[in-house]
């Protein structure tokens, strides 16, 4: 049974473009959650998902960033116009229905 | 919003020693108390949780203890070795509403051989 997987593992990116964060869940998970941790910190909420569900997003910026979970597929956490304020550590994790929380080895995004 | 907080942020104690990690939290109706560690460049891994109805879990080395009246927990890790050096996360959450944790800052512990 594969962990959550997390791709790509390092992201580079310039100023203005877009990223694109992919996560899959376990096997049998039907949620995912989204965490940022910024250098030298904790981990930060962001959006919590079911499938084809959004079921809190109160962590999430407003503006630039979005996060789907669709039907099939991996979860996907899109930054539009990145700035370099948003290089970081972007874990997701997933979880059956009020299970345990397994984490995924993060995505490393680095805005130059 | 659930808010956690986390001391103390650095910790160093000679190989043999016990650690203690404690956190506080705001929304008294978090009913569920992970602990994470995170080695450099690792994701974050449950090494013990507990519920609100439960005051203390053991796990070999590694306790927590819950107050639900004064709203905090600890982590306790005795006999440390130095692969327990880490950074370690408390986190709060409602497990029977939503599942979405609330870390604190960390605990970057290091233990001196």
């Amino acid at each position: 049974n594969a962990g959550v997987m997390q791709n790509p593992r390092h992201l580079v990116r310039r100023r203005g473009q877009e990223a694109r964060l992919r996560c899959s869940p376990m096997k049998g998970h039907s949620h995912v959650y989204w965490y940022r941790q910024l250098p030298e910190e904790g981990l930060k909420f962001m959006v919590y998902l079911q499938k084809e569900n959004i079921i809190d997003e109160s962590g999430m910026p407003k503006e630039r960033f979005s996060a789907e979970f669709p039907k099939e597929g991996p979860s996907i956490l899109r930054i539009q116009q990145v700035v370099r304020g948003d290089s970081a550590a972007y874990f997701c994790a997933s979880s059956p229905p009020l299970g345990e929380q397994f984490f995924g080895p993060g995505t490393r995004l680095t805005v130059l | 919003g659930e808010n956690v907080e986390q001391h103390p942020s650095t910790l160093s104690v000679q190989e043999g020693d016990s650690a203690v990690i404690k956190c506080t939290y705001s929304d008294s109706a978090s009913n569920y108390f992970p602990w994470y560690k995170q080695e450099l460049g690792k994701r974050p891994q449950l090494i013990i949780d507990i519920r609100s109805n439960v005051g203390e879990k053991k796990d070999q080395r590694i306790a927590v203890t819950l107050n639900k009246t004064a709203k905090h927990f600890s982590l306790h890790i005795t006999e440390t070795q130095p692969e327990d050096s880490a950074v370690y996360f408390c986190a709060a959450s409602i497990k029977n509403t939503g599942n979405q944790f609330y870390f604190g800052t960390g605990t970057s512990l290091t233990v001196i051989p």
